[in-house]
């Protein structure tokens, strides 16, 4: 069974439209994150949830909406989409953020997204 | 703010050697996380090793070990017999202790090459 699954893995849509990527986890955890990685690699979170709470909203565009409707799954909305959006979506998830000490967060396999 | 900077882009290995990856870190705080990811042409980011801040000792897993000098904020991941398979992106990675913030923050990461 996978850990934490994103779906879709590969997106390809226009600029303006609006689209979403659903991310699920079945470790129990109860912090979920979504990351974006450019076209050079680097890594960024970009929000992060624990039980159901927004808990870090980085300097994200409100384009961007995360919604978890229960703590296994945390999805990206995306509004209005523009090219500069291309790029890899990581889902991951850990347990308790708060004591998370070393915890390893185990992350999805990407969504890739391409805006034309 | 903390940041972590890997200065390698780019490294290479000849099969069965052994070869180290750089990494360091900028943090005010005296208790946190480390860690090192591997990213394969597959996009999945595969946790590696993992470091406390409090613990001396540098921690070993099988062919990879770490180099922990946390004076001079330094992290830098040994990979022994180095295979195939090992080539790969690989991110060095900070987490604070407690609180909120258990995101991670990300090296720009080292490409790793492992020729046969």
């Amino acid at each position: 069974d996978t850990a934490v699954s994103q779906t879709p893995k590969y997106l390809v849509t226009q600029m303006g439209n609006d689209k979403s990527i659903k991310c699920e986890q079945n470790l129990g955890h109860d912090t979920m994150y979504w990351y974006k990685q450019d076209s050079k690699k680097f890594l960024k979170i970009m929000f992060s949830y624990n039980n159901k709470e927004l808990i870090i909203n980085e300097t994200v565009p409100n384009r961007f909406s995360p919604k978890s409707p229960d703590k296994a799954h945390l999805n990206l909305h995306i509004n209005s989409l523009e090219l500069g959006d291309s790029a890899v979506y990581f889902c991951a998830s850990s347990q308790d953020t708060f004591y998370a000490g070393a915890n390893e967060q185990f992350f999805g396999p990407g969504t890739r997204l391409t805006v034309l | 703010a903390q940041t972590v900077t890997q200065s390698q882009p780019e490294m290479s290995v000849q099969e069965a050697e052994t070869v180290t990856l750089s990494c360091t870190y900028d943090t005010s705080e005296s208790d946190y996380y480390l860690f090192w990811y591997k990213q394969p042409p597959s996009r999945q980011m595969i946790l590696v090793i993992r470091q406390e801040a409090y613990k001396q000792q540098n921690a070993t897993e099988n062919r990879f070990s770490v180099n922990f000098q946390k004076a001079a904020k330094s992290f830098s991941l040994k990979i022994s017999d180095s295979q195939l398979g090992d080539a790969a992106m690989y991110f060095c990675a900070y987490r604070p202790v407690g609180g909120s913030q258990g995101n991670l923050i990300f090296g720009k990461g080292t490409k790793l090459s492992v020729k046969p």
